[in-house]
């Protein structure tokens, strides 16, 4: 089967560690992008990569990072920089070179105490 | 700045009748605009999608209607069901690099 995958899907860290989410697709696609989504919001857009090994910062980059050394892998570090790091965290990837459909993977709730 | 906003944060509709969700954008060159459904706790699915070029697209079930005069996007459903009941999100594509701008989302609830 195609798609995005995010796992895990639910996880709890405390306040201070820093904390990675994986991003899997075997779409082929160039494109990869990560957004975040608090209770009753949109999607902000957090890194976004249109090619291997290079990364743009979305609107909401400080502190988290990014590393895109695969194209099919695009891992979020949520460092402890970030003052509010609970929320539900989107990962996405599209075809890029003109194609603007981006397809979602399931999410990852990420709770910090 | 500009940013894609819906008009109204949520929709009750009863099963059977249409239900029509709004968009505004506020960039006059944006070039491509989508429509999302996102069930409780999941990510968003694909819906249907439109170019600037176009003022209608139809899919099953679904019409999207663009009105770039008043910058206006709508999402029409026909005969809504149950399973349709989520939130919707309409985006914006405002460059060539492909990032979308997300508009804040309605939340469609189905009366049986």
């Amino acid at each position: 089967d195609g798609g995005i995958t995010q796992s895990p899907k639910y996880l709890f860290r405390k306040e201070g560690q820093n904390v990675t989410l994986s991003c899997e697709q075997n779409l082929n696609h160039d494109a990869m992008y990560w957004y975040r989504q608090d209770p009753g919001q949109g999607l902000r857009l957090i890194y976004y990569s249109q090619i291997v090994n290079d990364f743009q910062k979305g609107d909401i980059a400080e502190g988290y990072s990014v590393s895109r050394e695969k194209k099919e892998s695009f891992p979020l570090t949520v460092t402890s920089a970030q003052k509010n790091p609970t929320a539900f965290y989107l990962c996405a990837s599209s075809m890029g070179r003109g194609s603007y459909e981006q397809y979602f993977g399931p999410g990852t709730r990420l709770t910090v105490t | 700045g500009e940013s894609v906003g819906l008009h109204l944060p949520t929709l009750s509709v009863q099963e059977g009748d249409n239900s029509i969700i709004n968009c505004a954008y506020s960039n006059s060159a944006s070039d491509y605009f989508i429509w999302y459904k996102q069930e409780s706790g999941k990510g968003p699915q694909f819906i249907i999608d439109i170019r600037s070029n176009m003022d209608k697209r139809q899919g099953q079930r679904v019409t999207v209607l663009l009105n770039k005069t008043v910058k206006h996007l709508s999402l029409q459903i026909a005969a809504t069901q149950p399973g349709d009941s989520a939130v919707y999100f309409c985006a914006e594509n405002m460059d060539q690099g492909g990032k979308l701008i997300f508009g804040q989302g309605t939340e469609l609830s189905v009366k049986p």
